[in-house]
């Protein structure tokens, strides 16, 4: 069975860093997309990022240049480096899969909370 | 990028009801569009993709059409269990966008 469970989210100052943490089980993420979808309180959903299996990464414009994912293949864990946080990065923060090569989302993570206030 | 655009933005409905939302790609995406289900603190749950297959275990209830740049999610006869918030997203290429969402409420 599929399971995703992300961590790591929390109060953060504006300007600061955090690393969310997604763990995976039932499947390596190294051969999988992985993806990151972040939902603001009472808003809709916004894609975040994406690695694919062959390690390529891709970000929205909104938090190019401050996020980087990346993955351990030998913890079978998913990464979302956020720095220069803001405070329009409040948000759920969900690890996403699609079960093939198509970008739609199979399977989710129950989400992390990430709260950027002073 | 690809804007997506959802109507209406809420919709009132009554058990039994026949519902259609409507989604509207600002340029074709073809039949690459995926439809969720939100429920209030919960993950997003997949319903349907390539525009009108039916993800394994939803409700036969639950059908999607469409190609280009218009397409529809209809729940043929509402049920308690489907008040819920449903978002449509393309993938037909970077980046990867939602619609804004249609709540689907009590009337």
């Amino acid at each position: 069975e599929v399971q995703l469970v992300e961590s790591g989210g929390g109060l953060i100052q504006p300007g600061g860093s955090l690393r969310l943490s997604c763990a995976a089980s039932g499947f390596t993420v190294s051969s999988k997309y992985m993806s990151w979808v972040r939902q603001a309180p009472g808003k809709g959903l916004e894609w975040v990022s994406l690695i694919k299996s062959d390690g390529s990464t891709y970000y929205a414009d909104s938090v190019k240049g401050r996020f980087t994912i990346s993955r351990d293949n030998s913890k079978n864990t998913l990464y979302l480096q956020m720095n220069s946080l803001r405070a329009e990065d409040t948000a759920v923060y969900y690890c996403a899969s699609p079960s093939g090569i198509y970008l739609y989302f199979d399977y989710w993570g129950q989400g992390t909370l990430v709260t950027v206030s002073s | 990028d690809i804007q997506m655009t959802q109507s209406p933005s809420t919709l009132s409905a009554s058990v039994g009801d026949r519902v259609t939302i409507t989604c509207r790609a600002s340029q074709s995406i073809s039949i690459w569009l995926a439809w969720y289900q939100q429920k209030p603190g919960k993950a997003p749950k997949l319903l349907i993709y390539k525009a009108s297959s039916l993800e394994s275990g939803v409700p036969s209830s639950f059908s999607g059409s469409g190609s280009g740049t218009e397409f529809t999610l209809t729940i043929s006869s509402l049920q308690p269990d489907d008040f819920a918030t449903y978002y449509c997203q393309h993938y037909n290429s970077y980046p990867w966008t939602f619609g804004q969402g249609t709540k689907v409420e009590i009337k």
